[in-house]
């Protein structure tokens, strides 16, 4: 059973980096399979954003809206990936989730519990 | 981008309801359009993906269809549990996009 977990800062000051990990248990983020493993986010009583994701080896794809900020990243020894978003302000403020996404077209399953990451200083 | 579009917004139902949600596209997506249930707190979960396929474990009362830029989630029979927000998502082009999100409320 795949499960997976996020981890990191709950209080991000502005301008700052906000940077969070996903360990992920019960599969390999290194596998053979071409899964994208995702980064979104959910801001309070708001919709779904996708924020990017990783696949093999290294590549990434990110929502161009958050392009020039973000970066996903992947450590295969520790079966982890991580995301930074660099600059933030209060409207980063959101609860952030990452997630499997087996193939590219199909959806995300499964979700990590998701983290709340305030912006204030 | 595409834009996802769900209606409506939210809906009043009984237990044992019949409930449709709608999700239209801005461009044809083919058949690559999930469905997803999100209650208070916790993360989404797969319902339906590519338009009308079952995820494992997902009671059968649920049911998805469409193709191109329409589609539709239905629950034959409204179960206490299923109360939820429930979320469309686009598979078809990156970025991956959501609608609004229909909330449906006893």
């Amino acid at each position: 059973q795949v499960q997976l977990q996020e981890s990191g800062p709950g209080v991000v000051k502005p301008s700052q980096t906000l940077s969070l990990t996903c360990t992920v248990s019960g599969a390999s983020i290194s596998s053979r399979g071409i899964y994208y493993w995702s980064w979104l986010r959910q801001p309070a009583g708001k919709g779904l954003e996708w924020i990017g994701h990783i696949y093999t080896r290294g590549s990434a794809n990110y929502n161009p809206s958050l392009k020039s900020r973000v970066t996903i990243s992947a450590d295969t020894s520790k079966n982890q990936f991580s995301l930074k978003l660099t600059s933030v302000t209060a409207a980063d403020t959101a609860v952030y989730f990452c997630a499997r996404m087996p193939g590219e077209r199909s959806g995300f399953d499964p979700w990590g519990q998701g983290t709340l990451v305030i912006v204030s200083s | 981008d595409i834009q996802m579009t769900q209606s409506p917004s939210s809906l009043s139902a009984s237990v044992g309801d019949r409930v449709t949600i709608t999700c239209r596209a801005s461009q044809s997506i083919s058949i690559y359009l999930n469905w997803y249930q999100q209650n208070p707190g916790k993360a989404p979960k797969l319902l339906i993906y590519t338009a009308s396929n079952l995820h494992s474990g997902v009671p059968s009362r649920f049911s998805g269809s469409g193709s191109g830029t329409d589609f539709t989630l239905t629950i034959s029979s409204l179960q206490p549990e299923d109360f939820a927000t429930y979320y469309c998502q686009q598979g078809y082009s990156t970025p991956q996009t959501f609608g609004q999100g229909t909330r449906v409320e006893i």
